[in-house]
């Protein structure tokens, strides 16, 4: 089966950093998608990780760890905007994606 | 590239009437589409996977013959909702993926729908 945690709520201020963390436990591993999804909309693509290390895209970075089954997603320099809900998302040996239940970010003024 | 579209966005519809969303690649062929749930405040919830040509495979607890699915063409996957109950108002989102684009998926914008 598929296990994926990460925190529910993160509130964090205007021009700050925010990091998410993601855990999992999946049978058959082929890499981990960050998405970030506002209310009422699909999700859209923030990065993807297959090996182990940091990939940074602009103010998005995110790292992972395969032996620890553990990845986070970072966010610098918040934006108003950056308020969203952002999915970590693990993709086993079907092409199957197994999402956690989500990070609602707030950013405030 | 790589859009993916709904039709509808959102659909209100009766108890027990049926309902069919249809997902569209629009610039790319999709042999393989996914169709998702997703409740308020919860995750996407995958519910099949449908492969152009043959028949969709049902994740645990799916029922098959509730959630018909058709991918009759390389862009063109649609969902039936069938005999409606409430229960069944969630936010359908469908994706796709490119054969030769390893692991990513690109999703459509979702079909709003709510049974009354």
């Amino acid at each position: 089966g598929q296990n994926i945690d990460q925190p529910s709520e993160m509130t964090a201020t205007e021009g700050a950093i925010v990091q998410i963390n993601c855990t999992y436990q999946t049978s058959g591993f082929n890499g981990l998608f960050w998405y970030q999804q506002h209310a009422g909309e699909a999700p859209t693509f923030l990065s993807y990780n297959v090996l182990d290390g940091l990939e940074e895209k602009g103010r998005f970075s995110s790292f992972l760890s395969r032996s620890k089954g553990y990845s986070y997603l970072l966010l610098k320099e918040l934006q108003m905007k950056d308020s969203a809900s952002y999915l970590c998302a693990v993709v086993s040996n079907d092409y199957k994606l197994s999402f956690g239940a989500g990070t609602t970010v707030t950013v405030r003024a | 590239g790589a859009v993916v579209s709904q039709h509808p966005s959102w659909v209100i519809c009766k108890s027990g009437t049926s309902v069919k969303i249809e997902c569209r690649s629009l610039d790319f062929q999709a042999t393989t589409m996914f169709w998702y749930r997703q409740f308020p405040k919860q995750s996407l919830m995958l519910m099949a996977t449908s492969n152009e040509g043959s028949k969709a495979t049902y994740e645990q607890g799916v029922e098959k013959d509730k959630f018909l699915i058709n991918h009759a063409s390389l862009t063109l996957s649609t969902l039936t909702v069938t005999s409606a109950h409430p229960e069944d108002s969630s936010f359908y989102i469908c994706s796709a993926r490119q054969p030769d684009r390893d692991y990513e998926q690109y999703f459509g914008p979702g079909t709003r729908l709510t049974v009354t």
